[in-house]
């Protein structure tokens, strides 16, 4: 049905700090999973992906870690800087399909 | 450089009108995609083109339509039987589940 009222949780930090996001994913037969980024008014951007055969993954600054256990994904963002508020959403994709289901969405927002 | 174009970026419908949104790529991509995002809220799937000339519906397809005639193109109709339509609509190709999507910039479309 319509998600109608559903709002995103926001995350508020101070900039420099640490970051850390969460998305809880739905299909244990999932195998890959992309974290996005979403600035006001445009569309998401690909930040980094894992394959359900590791449990973490580093980028430049943004260290994804995933638990097949209890079906968790989190986004970890280094030293949070103005230019990270967006929102993030996470994304899962079962091996041979070409859907994927993506989480609700969490909004970023840095302090300064 | 390749990319997935949407135009246009804001369109203003009357009620009762139908209105169709474009999207392009070209970066060979055989699947392509519609997502809903209402405000402070996350993606619903609308269609989705796994290949040309075929498409399924998504979470919410009632009331729209969608044609899948070329590979580079998969237009999204706003029909008047949508009865809220007002929303940023995105879209987005993919080269198959191992590879994520590509997202266009949006077109927000509002109903006056």
């Amino acid at each position: 049905g319509e998600n109608v009222g559903l709002h995103l949780p926001t995350l508020s930090v101070q900039e420099g700090d640490n970051s850390i996001i969460n998305c809880a994913y739905s299909n244990s037969a999932s195998d890959y999973f992309i974290w996005y980024k979403q600035e006001s008014g445009k569309g998401p951007q690909f930040i980094i992906d894992i394959r359900s055969n590791m449990d973490k993954r580093q980028g430049q600054r943004v260290t994804v870690l995933l638990n097949k256990t209890v079906k968790h994904l989190s986004l970890q963002i280094a030293a949070t800087q103005p230019g990270d508020s967006a929102v993030y959403f996470c994304a899962e994709n079962m091996a041979g399909t070409y859907k994927y289901i993506f989480g609700t969405g969490t909004r970023l927002k840095v302090l300064a | 450089d390749g990319g997935i174009t949407q135009s246009p970026k804001y369109l203003f419908r009357k009620e009762g009108q139908n209105v169709t949104l474009s999207c392009e790529q070209n970066l060979n991509h055989d699947a392509m995609y519609w997502y809903r995002q209402d405000p402070g809220q996350g993606l619903r799937l609308i269609y989705y083109s796994q290949i040309v000339n075929d498409f399924q519906k998504g979470d919410i397809a009632e009331g729209y339509s969608v044609s899948r005639e070329k590979k580079e193109s998969f237009p999204l109709t706003v029909t008047s039987a949508q009865k809220n339509p007002t929303a940023f609509y995105l879209c987005a190709s993919s080269a198959g589940g191992d590879y994520g999507y590509t997202f266009g910039s949006g077109t927000r479309l509002t109903v006056v």
